[in-house]
């Protein structure tokens, strides 16, 4: 099993829409949890941090869910530029360092 | 401030060649990264640094080598370049070790061995 795994997908998702996805860790001892975006042949950039309690920035909301070990990003009123690649970003999931998932791939469309 | 700077930007090598990718920071981080991310994929970790003069190997290590001579400075090193080394490379950094600080990434490399 990978440490961190997401649904490659794409999720296609009309404009003004809300699009949900998660991702699932395998070490329970994980310790720190981020969304990164990243757009086509970009580098990756810090979207949001995600706290226990969840938390939320303009339309973006992470979730943590510790229990069955997976965070979520959802994104309400979808815009065309919300368009990109949402990367995973777990610390402690491999040892002391950070480990990316895969990724998951979101077009928002008129 | 330029935040992290890579070099160069695109690059095609032949099988067997050499090259060094040069990375450098003016935030005084002490951790640096190399990752590597192929076509739909996440990144993989191939080496980091907490520090000048310390480095180590991350998941994928096999094909380069770098080092730490200065806090500013990570090059990563392709000794006998592989068609299986065309990749986008990106290095990174961040203030301090624990869960907290985010990474600063630089622009990425596209690496193209032919």
């Amino acid at each position: 099993r990978k440490e961190v795994e997401q649904d490659p997908g794409p999720f296609n998702v009309p404009e003004g829409a809300t699009v949900a996805f998660n991702c699932t860790y395998s070490n329970s001892a994980s310790q720190s949890f981020f969304w990164y975006r990243q757009d086509c042949r970009k580098e990756p950039k810090l979207l949001m941090s995600v706290y226990s309690s969840g938390n939320e920035d303009g339309r973006f909301t992470a979730q943590l869910n510790r229990a069955s070990q997976y965070i979520s990003l959802l994104i309400r009123d979808s815009k065309l530029s919300d368009s990109a690649t949402y990367l995973c970003v777990v610390w402690g999931a491999a040892g002391n360092k950070l480990t990316f998932g895969g990724g998951t791939r979101v077009l928002v469309k008129p | 401030n330029a935040g992290v700077t890579q070099t160069p930007k695109f690059r095609i090598l032949k099988i067997g060649q050499s090259m060094t990718l040069q990375c450098a920071q003016d935030m005084n981080h002490n951790y640096m990264y190399w990752y590597r991310q192929d076509p739909g994929m996440g990144l993989k970790l191939i080496y980091y640094s907490v520090g000048a003069g310390i480095t180590d190997k991350g998941e994928v290590p096999n094909g380069y080598n770098v080092s730490r001579s200065t806090t500013e400075d990570f090059p990563l090193r392709l000794e006998l370049a592989a068609p299986s080394q065309t990749s986008v490379y990106f290095c990174a950094s961040r203030d301090r070790t624990g869960a907290g600080e985010k990474l600063f990434f630089g622009s990425g490399t596209q690496l193209s061995v032919l």
